[in-house]
């Protein structure tokens, strides 16, 4: 079974820094893409970042460019998202997901941003 | 970015019945590969999202065979045969084309 457990969350003052993780077991994480996506309170679904099996192709939104690097350990089979710089703007629920097109998810790890 | 518009917002439905939601793209979802990538996420109030659909009609493992996705270039549908009341939560289309991936705003099913 596909599993996907995001952690790292929690209240950070505008400017400062987080970094989360996502522990995948299940399968065999260094075969897929993997992707983040967030939610904030009460709104819909957006694309963050992927990242290639190798991690030699990274994508991200371009709200995010600069401030947040996605990367990963496939010794580790864990997902790593570097939050810096972070906005009031990027209060949300993030999501870990396998693949490109999102086929399976965590239960999500919610950000703060606050002062 | 591309842009993906749902229709409608909201759609209260009757069990039972059928439903139909519409997503339109701001350009065709057709890429280089001959694929069209376009995904439907169902997500239930309180947990997280699950894909329904990928690649335009092509359901995930476990997904009940009530629910069929179509389309093509830039105009695409989900259907749901007949409702049942575990189908309300909002409903969402994304493309997987084009760099950023983009979602729709998102459709609220719920019941009448």
């Amino acid at each position: 079974e596909v599993q996907l457990v995001e952690s790292g969350g929690g209240l950070v003052q505008p400017g400062g820094s987080l970094r989360l993780s996502c522990a995948a077991s299940g399968f065999t994480f260094s075969s897929y893409w993997m992707s983040w996506v967030r939610q904030a309170p009460g709104k819909g679904l957006e694309w963050v970042a992927n990242i290639k099996q190798d991690g030699s192709e990274k994508y991200y939104v371009d709200s995010v460019k600069g401030r947040f690097t996605i990367s990963r350990d496939n010794a580790k089979n864990s997902l790593y998202l570097q939050m810096n710089s972070l906005r009031a703007e990027d209060t949300a629920v993030y999501y870990c997901a396998r693949e490109l097109w999102l086929r399976d998810w965590g239960q999500g790890t919610l950000v703060t941003v606050s002062s | 970015d591309v842009v993906m518009t749902q229709s409608p917002l909201s759609l209260p439905v009757t069990l039972g019945q059928p439903a139909s939601i519409s997503c339109r793209s701001s350009q065709s979802l057709v890429h280089s590969d001959g694929n069209t990538y376009l995904n439907w996420f169902q997500q239930r109030p309180g947990q997280s999202p699950r894909r329904l659909i990928y690649k335009v009609s092509n359901r995930d493992s476990g997904v009940p065979d009530r629910f069929s996705g179509s389309g093509s270039g830039t105009d695409f549908t989900l259907k749901i045969s007949r409702v049942e009341a575990e189908d309300v939560g909002v409903y969402y289309c994304m493309q997987g084309t084009h760099w950023p991936f983009t979602f729709g705003p998102g459709t609220k099913v719920d019941i009448k």
